[in-house]
């Protein structure tokens, strides 16, 4: 069945380094790939969305593609600060259901 | 002003008894969705709905029931709540297949 695989389970930075974080997806049809990011005390909401392997999808300063070769997909973002420290999902949606498929997130912790 | 709201966004109930929680979206969107999250498994999905009168079974619905009384309003109900069913649950609702999802802020449940 379809599947998200999310590894980095916590990563700690100080404020202005580099943020990678990668997933890697499994489905037999065409994937529509996301990212959320949920704060502390609020529900999960929309960073970006990837529609077409090797597009770009750009917010907030953050970017994301995903590669079909390797069926993975990034997040990234060159500069990070104390206010981006959340959980990010990347997530899953296939054109045979209505549902998405959350990966199990990443907690970002931005040192000052 | 918020799309997705929930109530109650605390609930404590005793092992046994019968708990309801409630989703109200603004949005107009057809497909409203219940997760429960926990540590280390993320955003599961328990039930979903196509539109009023439609519910769906999600990934872990064992112990829950849904109920799409309008577009408005999805309800999740446990008949007979077990302290396993400690957790934040989340509603949400989509506009079509696999698209953003707009989440509420959560009920946080305690079953004693």
């Amino acid at each position: 069945g379809d599947s998200v695989t999310q590894m980095q389970g916590q990563v700690t930075l100080s404020e202005d380094d580099f943020l990678f974080i990668n997933c890697t997806y499994s489905t037999t049809w065409y994937p529509t790939l996301f990212w959320y990011v949920q704060y502390p005390g609020e529900g999960p909401q929309l960073l970006l969305k990837v529609t077409t392997a090797n597009n770009k999808g750009i917010s907030r300063g953050f970017e994301a593609t995903y590669d079909k070769r390797t069926t993975s997909f990034h997040l990234q973002k060159a500069s990070v600060q104390e206010s981006d420290s959340a959980v990010y999902y990347c997530v899953l949606g296939t054109g045979n259901t209505r549902k998405l498929i959350f990966g199990l997130g990443t907690t970002l912790q931005v040192q000052p | 002003e918020a799309a997705v709201t929930q109530s109650p966004r605390n609930k404590v109930a005793v092992t046994g008894g019968k708990v309801t929680l409630s989703c109200n979206q603004t949005n107009n969107h057809n497909n409203m969705y219940w997760y429960r999250q926990d540590t280390g498994h993320g955003l599961r999905l328990i039930h979903y709905s196509y539109g009023a009168g439609s519910t769906e079974k999600g990934d872990i619905p064992d112990g829950y029931k849904a109920s799409r009384p309008s577009q408005e309003n999805f309800s999740l109900i446990l008949e007979l709540a077990t302290p396993s069913q400690t957790s934040v649950y989340f509603c949400a609702s989509g506009e079509y297949n696999y698209a953003e999802q707009f989440f509420g802020p959560g009920t946080r449940l305690t079953v004693l």
